[in-house]
């Protein structure tokens, strides 16, 4: 799977935007770039996912580079049950058959101050 | 809106001993995974199954571990002699289909070898 790179940790105010960058300049053509995030003692969670445009749901946006070498997920309005870690994954559907495991890595640690 | 489930959410057990952890997944998800955390560390990938059988496996996933979805609703992860190491969070997780779908994991099960 393509590579990732994002910042080890982050910290925003309560109710302020925050914009989580991930660089991924290896990017095929095919890979969708998807987010998800892990609160404390919890499983990992679905946020958002994009192949080119950009992409809009309850929980957040994500802000996909014209040349899809990086991506911003952006949370409009930061609340203390957003501290999580959070992790950019690309996923190529196309390959590997049916298996499309996900590969995490670090993430980026985003702490909420109220 | 639906949940994957798993039970026990803690369990302990001696070296050596056999465990086994439990997971429901969503009804209409075709794919099912588990993963991994160790304390302080990433999520790693275990294993994937999709129509009854294992379609990928990590170098962790060795002979010690097996996986069955004994009746179309529980999917079972058997540990057959825990060692030490064994010791972690263990995440089940399942994805309707591939492309447009994201995981939904469950809250995980607490290993932990004495």
């Amino acid at each position: 799977d393509a590579k990732t790179t994002q910042p080890n940790s982050m910290e925003s105010n309560e109710e302020e935007p925050v914009h989580l960058p991930c660089n991924h300049s290896t990017i095929s053509g095919t890979d969708y770039i998807h987010w998800y995030r892990q609160l404390p003692s919890q499983g990992p969670e679905y946020v958002i996912h994009g192949l080119t445009s950009n992409v809009n749901n309850r929980m957040a946006s994500l802000a996909i580079a014209e040349d899809r070498k990086s991506s911003t997920l952006i949370l409009h309005r930061a609340t203390l049950r957003d501290a999580a870690v959070y992790y950019c994954i690309l996923r190529d559907p196309n390959s590997g058959g049916s298996n499309y495991k996900l590969t995490f890595g670090k993430g980026t640690l985003l702490t909420v101050n109220p | 809106e639906p949940e994957v489930t798993q039970t026990p959410s803690h369990q302990v057990t001696q070296m050596g001993q056999e465990v086994i952890l439990r997971c429901v997944p969503i009804s209409n998800h075709l794919y099912f995974y588990w993963y991994r955390q160790i304390l302080g560390q990433k999520v790693e990938f275990l294993v994937s199954f999709y129509n009854n059988e294992i379609s990928e496996k990590s170098e962790i996933f060795d002979d010690q571990f097996s996986v069955e979805r004994p009746d179309g609703s529980n999917f079972t992860l058997k540990i057959r002699s825990t060692k030490l190491e064994d010791s972690a969070m263990y995440f089940c997780a399942s994805c309707r289909e591939q492309k447009n779908y994201g995981y939904t994991f469950g809250s995980g099960t607490r290993l932990t070898v004495v």
